[in-house]
C-alpha cells in the first residue's frame, strides 16, 4: 500500500473484553514495530518483527498483550481482558530494512489506533 | 537501558526566529538517530535520519547534528514559521537490541 494502514482508527470497548488492532505495513517493508503513546509523551516501544519473526517483545506490558505477523506482512496486536490503563494510542511503524542503518531508510508510521477502555 | 530525553519540553517563539531543540541519549551504542514531527492527532513524520558515522544532516531549513560520544543531538530550525508548530521527537536505534527508542518530545509553538 501507499502508507502504513492501521485499523480500527478508534476502538471503544468495555473492561474485560479482548481487542485486536491491525497493522498493514508498506508493501515490501521488512521490519514492523508496535508502539503505545500516551498523551503528551513519546511513543513507548512494545515489540517488533523482522519478516514474520518477533525479534523483541520486551516492551509488552504483561502477558495480556501479544502480537503476531504470520506471513511477514500484516500484523495484529491483541490485548486480552482489557483494563482501563490500556487506553492509549497504539501506533504501528514499518521500515524497509531489518536494520535501519543498512540503508538510509526511515521509520514510517501509520495514523494509529486509539483505544478507549471503559 | 537506553533513555532518551528532550529539552525543552515546550517552546514558544515568534515567527522568524532560529531555534534549537535538544535530544540526549544515555547509551552511545546506536546505529542512527532520527528526528520526527508529530502534528496534533496525527501520526509521526520522519524529518531527518543521521547514521552513527555521520555528524549532521540537512533538509531545507532543518539541520540536525549528532555527537554520539557525548550522547547528544540537536535539531536546528532556521527562520521558523507558524507551520512549524508541532511536537518534535527524536529516536535512536540501539545496536544492542535493534529497538528504536523515542524521547518524550518538544512541543513547539511559532507565534505569527
Amino acid at each position: 500500500g501507499a502508507g502504513v494502514s492501521q485499523s480500527p482508527r478508534y476502538k471503544v470497548t468495555k473492561r474485560g473484553q479482548d481487542v485486536a488492532l491491525r497493522c498493514d505495513p508498506i508493501s515490501g517493508h521488512v521490519s514492523l514495530y508496535w508502539y503505545r503513546q500516551a498523551l503528551g509523551q513519546g511513543p513507548e516501544f512494545l515489540t517488533y518483527f523482522n519478516y514474520e519473526a518477533q525479534q523483541d517483545k520486551s516492551g509488552l506490558p504483561n502477558d495480556r498483550f501479544s502480537a503476531e505477523r504470520p506471513e511477514g506482512s500484516i500484523s495484529t496486536l491483541t490485548i486480552q481482558r482489557t483494563e482501563q490503563r490500556d487506553s492509549a494510542m497504539y501506533r504501528c511503524a514499518s521500515s524497509l530494512s531489518p536494520r535501519l542503518a543498512e540503508i538510509t531508510g526511515e521509520l514510517f508510521f501509520g495514523e494509529g489506533s486509539r483505544l478507549t477502555v471503559l | 537501558k537506553q533513555e532518551v530525553t528532550q529539552i525543552p519540553a515546550a517552546l514558544s517563539v515568534p515567527e522568524g526566529e532560529n531555534l534549537v531543540l535538544n535530544c540526549s541519549f544515555t547509551d552511545s551504542a546506536i546505529y542512527n538517530l532520527q528526528w520526527f514531527r508529530q502534528d496534533p492527532g496525527k501520526g509521526l513524520t520522519s524529518l531527518l535520519l543521521i547514521q552513527s558515522s555521520q555528524r549532521e544532516q540537512t533538509s531545507g531549513r532543518l539541520n540536525a547534528s549528532l555527537d554520539k560520544s557525548s550522547g547528544r543531538s540537536t535539531l536546528y530550525i532556521a527562520a521558523s514559521q507558524p507551520g512549524d508548530s508541532a511536537t518534535y521527537l527524536c529516536a535512536v536505534e540501539e545496536t544492542s537490541y535493534d529497538k528504536v527508542i523515542f524521547g518524550p518530545g518538544t512541543s513547539l509553538s511559532v507565534i505569527p
